[in-house]
This record gives C-alpha cells, structure tokens and sequence, in this order.
C-alpha cells in the first residue's frame, strides 16, 4: 500500500532562517502533489499545488520541488517567522476516476523568536 | 463567499443518540468531502460527492450516514456511535478539477461518551 511520510514529526528553526519539511511517499507518483497549513483545532488550508511535470512552483516566501524520480517533495519557507509556526501537511493526488486526497503524515513547525 | 461553514463546532453525545452535522459551501464547488482525523493524525478520507452524487465511500461504518441535498449543502447524520468514534470532522470543497486545492472547514470536534 502507499506510504506517505513527512521526514520529521516535529521541526524546530531560529525565526529568519530557512525551513524546508520532507514528503516522501512509496511506490507510483501522484499526478499532482499539494501543501496545507493545519493550526490546532482547526481544518487545512490550502497552500500550493504542483503538477507531476513541474519542478518547483514558488509563492511569496513558499517554494515547492517535485521529484518524481525521488519519490520526494520538499516545502521551503523563506526569511520564517512566529506566525509560520503550525503543522504543514502533503498531500497526493492520483489520477484515478473521483477526487480523493492521500494526506501524509504532517511535521509541526515551531519557529523560534 | 470563499469559506466552507461547519455546524455545530463542538458535539457531546451519547451512544444512544442521533445527531447531524452540517456543512455548507457558496463557491459553487461540485466536489464535497467528509473527512475524520483523529488527534496529532492527517486527516482520512470519509466521502466523496461529486455532482451530488456519492462517489466514494471509504467503508465507513454504516452508524456514519452522509446526505447531499444539493449543490451548496452536506450532511453526517450520526447514529448508535461509539466512544472510538470521537474525533475533529472535517468538511471539504472542490472545484472538481484537480488544478485547484481543497478549501475545508474549521471542523465539529465531537465527543461520544
């Protein structure tokens, strides 16, 4: 069955720096791959997209790579603060006939003043 | 209107009891989602209906019964449920092309008891 697993359950970083959260997944590659940002007690919301042809897509501080040889995505945020601090999850589309979302497993991010 | 709108937040009930939650969308979405997700777990799927049509049931219990009766409205009703059922339910919309990310709601954090 496919596993889709975030490289750390939590991930702390010093505010200004870099963040960069893992999604790894097994087996065959989704058609597209999205990002969502989940505070406690309340429901996703949607960050990026990105197509099984692209490499990266970019919006604002956010940057998002696909490799589908890696079986990888990685979801960069740029110049972080206090108020990124929350639980990013992937989440994999197949191309089969309904809509369905696979969402892994989720990193909470803690950025540090 | 850009929200998908969750009622009630919070539900206490009991084993014995009937209950609905409710979800309601104005973005002229076709795709509706229920989701479950248990504390520091993603989100899983429930049911999909698209065109107001189920289109997936991810053999859920037959004590969860969904409803759409139209375009902008959908229902769980709740029967007979047990304590292991407690969890934030989460209501999603889509435009049903997969160019687009998922808009959720804040969710009905029930308790069975």
């Amino acid at each position: 069955s496919q596993k889709i697993e975030q490289n750390s359950e939590a991930l702390n970083i010093q505010e200004g720096k870099t963040a960069t959260l893992t999604c790894n997944y097994t087996n065959y590659s989704p058609a597209y791959l999205q990002w969502y940002r989940q505070d406690p007690g309340r429901g996703p919301v949607f960050l990026l997209l990105i197509r099984e042809n692209e490499k990266e897509k970019r919006k604002e501080r956010l940057k998002v790579t696909f490799d589908t040889t890696l079986k990888q995505s990685l979801f960069h945020i740029t110049a972080s603060q206090p108020a990124d601090s929350a639980t990013y999850l992937c989440a994999l589309d197949y191309r089969t006939g309904a809509n369905n979302l696979f969402f892994g497993t989720g990193t909470r991010l803690t950025v540090i003043p | 209107d850009t929200e998908v709108t969750q009622t009630p937040k919070h539900l206490v009930m009991g084993m014995t009891n009937k209950k609905s939650l409710k979800c309601e969308q104005h973005m002229g979405h076709r795709a509706m989602y229920w989701y479950k997700q248990k504390a520091k777990k993603p989100p899983e799927l429930m049911f999909v209906y698209s065109y107001e049509k189920l289109s997936i049931n991810e053999s859920v219990p037959s004590r969860f019964s969904p409803e759409c009766p139209n375009s902008s409205l959908l229902n769980l009703h709740l029967h007979a449920l047990q304590p292991e059922d407690s969890a934030l339910y989460l209501c999603a919309s889509s435009q049903g092309d997969r160019n687009y990310g998922y808009t959720f709601g804040s969710g009905t954090r029930l308790t069975v008891v």
